[in-house]
């Protein structure tokens, strides 16, 4: 069963410090990961998407790492800021990597405290 | 960049009524429509897929005859709650694609159901 697991489930840090949020996932065949923002009350929007040969792609503060070989997907966020207050979405793709076949994480709910 | 729309973006009814949820590709064509619910702190659930002009596929577990979908044109898709009780209450969300094969999803900004 394809699974996506996020930790930790929830972190609290101050304002302007670095952050880092896990991802391990045990789909299959894999073909993208994409890390997703989550206002309160608001849709998901798109961070990063990284395919199989891809290690590191960044996004402004936000720099997410893939390692294909354990499975395994950092979202690292630099110099933190009020406005990342939010739920952060481990989203792996499947088959042809397209619409179909997404497996989500539960996501890390992050809080910035100024 | 495209943007999905949902209306509205929050309503409570009562319990016994129907609800109709609008998603709205506004600046592009969307092939395919997904909708989800999301319950607090737990993951997006994907409820049913919709694609223009034909049926929608739903997931095991959903009840096609509660949640009734229609995808009647390339930039709207409507999720009706039919005959709502407390346990529907819950945050939908909708997103849209160009090309189902290969194209991100676009989520938009949900719509939170309060059935009392």
């Amino acid at each position: 069963k394809n699974q996506v697991e996020q930790s930790p489930q929830s972190l609290i840090i101050l304002e302007g410090k670095n952050c880092t949020l896990q991802c391990n996932y045990t789909v299959s065949p894999f073909s993208n990961l994409r890390w997703y923002k989550q206002d309160t009350g608001r849709g998901p929007v798109s961070l990063t998407i990284m395919t199989f040969s891809e290690n590191t792609k960044s996004n402004g503060r936000y720099t997410a790492t893939l390692d294909a070989d354990t499975k395994q997907s950092s979202l690292h966020i630099t110099a933190s800021q009020l406005s990342d207050s939010a739920s952060y979405i481990c989203v792996v793709s499947a088959l042809l990597g397209g619409a179909d076949g997404l497996t989500f994480g539960k996501g890390t709910h992050l809080i910035i405290q100024p | 960049g495209a943007v999905v729309s949902q209306h509205p973006s929050r309503v409570i009814c009562k319990s016994g009524t129907s609800v109709k949820i609008e998603c709205r590709s506004l600046d592009f064509q969307a092939t395919t429509m997904f909708w989800y619910r999301q319950f607090p702190k737990q993951s997006l659930m994907l409820m049913a897929t919709s694609n223009e002009g034909s049926k929608a596929t739903y997931e095991q577990g959903v009840e096609k005859d509660k949640f009734l979908i229609n995808h009647a044109s390339l930039t709207l898709s409507t999720l009706t709650v039919t005959s709502a009780h407390p346990e529907d209450s819950s945050f939908y969300i909708c997103s849209a694609v160009r090309d189902r094969i290969t194209d991100t999803q676009y989520f938009g900004p949900g719509t939170r159901l309060t059935v009392l």
